[in-house]
């Protein structure tokens, strides 16, 4: 079965600088590859949803790419803010129905002032 | 931006008694979800539902757990008898078809449950 890797648990950053996160997948790439954000105690948000054939996506200060030959996608938070800090979640489909969203164990991003 | 919407926002059981966890997903949307998250774990997918019936399922989802969509706009997770490790948030969530099977997931605030 599909496995995603979130490389850091943890990751702090200093305002202003660019956040780049990490998420693998260990078996088939993907039709597509979604990023969302959790804050404590809620649900997660979707954030960006970038396609096998979109080698990089954008939104605002946000930005994703996906190298399906890595089997990897890297998000970025450009001018990043306290505000940003939250848990940050890679999520893929598995299996050909793309009825299961299955999500990586997110990494904690905390922006420091 | 229309919202899931769930119920409880928290419930307290005792191991072995049954729970009804409700959610109102989205009007238009086809697809319906339910995952929990251990605290301190990761979101863990539990059951996919479409066209009134159960698109996938994890091994979590055994046969203590059912869902149903009663009417055209609640969908349920029914937990037969608890158990201590069912304590969880418990997360509902629902998908629009963008095409090219490309699924964006709107999560509901999650119920918390506790068995004791």
């Amino acid at each position: 079965s599909q496995k995603i890797e979130q490389n850091s648990e943890a990751l702090n950053i200093q305002e202003g600088k660019t956040a780049t996160l990490t998420c693998n997948y260990t078996n088939y790439s993907p039709a597509y590859l979604q990023w969302y954000r959790q804050d404590p105690g809620r649900g997660p948000v979707f954030l960006l949803l970038i396609r096998e054939n979109e080698k990089e996506k954008r939104k605002e200060r946000l930005k994703v790419t996906f190298d399906t030959t890595l089997k990897q996608s890297l998000f970025h938070i450009t001018a990043s803010q306290p505000a940003d800090s939250a848990t940050y979640l890679c999520a893929l489909d598995e299996g050909s129905s793309a009825s299961k969203i299955i999500f990586g164990s997110g990494t904690r991003l905390s922006i420091r002032p | 931006e229309p919202e899931v919407t769930q119920t409880p926002s928290h419930q307290v059981t005792q191991m072995g008694q049954e729970v009804i966890l409700r959610c109102v997903p989205i009007s238009n949307h086809l697809y319906f979800y339910w995952y929990r998250q251990i605290l301190g774990q990761k979101v863990e997918f539990l059951v996919s539902f479409y066209n009134n019936e159960i698109s996938e399922k994890s091994e979590i989802f055994d046969d203590q757990f059912s869902v149903e969509r009663p009417d055209g706009s609640n969908f349920t997770l029914k937990i037969r008898s608890t158990k201590l490790e069912d304590s969880a948030m418990y997360f509902c969530a629902s998908s629009e078809f963008i095409g090219s099977g490309s699924l964006r997931g709107y999560f509901g605030p999650g119920t918390r449950l506790t068995v004791t």
